[in-house]
């Protein structure tokens, strides 16, 4: 959902390890879930999708997860790699083409 | 396929002048394209959708007479800050939705600084 004046949390990981990032979403008619990476001073870069007909989704080395019962989406990153440090954003939409809503985000500091 | 240019990267301006951001759809046609301001280490906040050949629509608490959306054409939006005040200053993105799909494909930035 909107996240106004909100800091972005930090989640720090080993090189190696899995990484689990975690969104709530603000709309029960939102059905088309992105979840994207931003580095710094760029814009956002897709990383997985999910439709809200599906549970879980699966990518290289990602894998998104969508609980609808609670509103709730993860990101799980498996063998984090320090290319992987960046924030991560969930975002939301109701129907192709139209706005996209972003949640608060999550930093992720990848420990060599 | 589905890459969107936005221009310029950086612009720097004084305090009361307007500036115009570009952003365009380079491989795809794009009816609605979306503006979204970011302050750092904040999440990207939904400025306005900007509709080809009609009004942009804008979300609550942005003023339009400030921020003023033009999507003359189906490959080009502009969005022009007007009377740029420093605390205006932020970073700029833009994205677009290729024309009844799903996806969304975002700009690179733009990095606003008013002095």
């Amino acid at each position: 959902g909107e996240s106004v004046g909100l800091h972005l949390p930090t989640l720090s990981v080993q090189e190696g390890d899995n990484s689990i990032i975690n969104c709530a979403y603000s709309n029960s008619a939102s059905d088309y879930f992105i979840w994207y990476k931003q580095e710094s001073g760029k814009g956002p870069q897709f990383i997985i999708d999910i439709r809200s007909n599906m549970d879980k989704r699966q990518g290289q080395r990602v894998t998104v997860l969508l609980n609808k019962t609670v509103k709730h989406l993860s990101l799980q990153i498996a063998a984090t790699q320090p290319g992987d440090s960046a924030v991560y954003f969930c975002a939301e939409t109701q129907g192709y083409g139209n706005k996209l809503v972003f949640g608060a985000g999550t930093i992720l500091r990848v420990k060599s | 396929g589905a890459v969107v240019s936005q221009h310029p990267s950086r612009v720097i301006c004084k305090s009361g002048t307007s500036v115009k951001i570009e952003c365009r759809s380079l491989d795809f046609q794009a009816t609605t394209m979306f503006w979204y301001r970011q302050f750092p280490k904040q999440s990207l906040m939904l400025m306005a959708t900007s509709n080809e050949g009609s009004k942009a629509t804008y979300e609550q608490g942005v003023e339009k007479d400030k921020f003023l959306i033009n999507h003359a054409s189906l490959t080009l939006s502009t969005l022009t800050v007007t009377s740029a005040h420093p605390e205006d200053s932020s970073f700029y993105i833009c994205s677009a939705s290729p024309t009844g799909l799903y996806g969304y494909t975002f700009g690179s930035g733009t990095r606003l600084t008013v002095v």
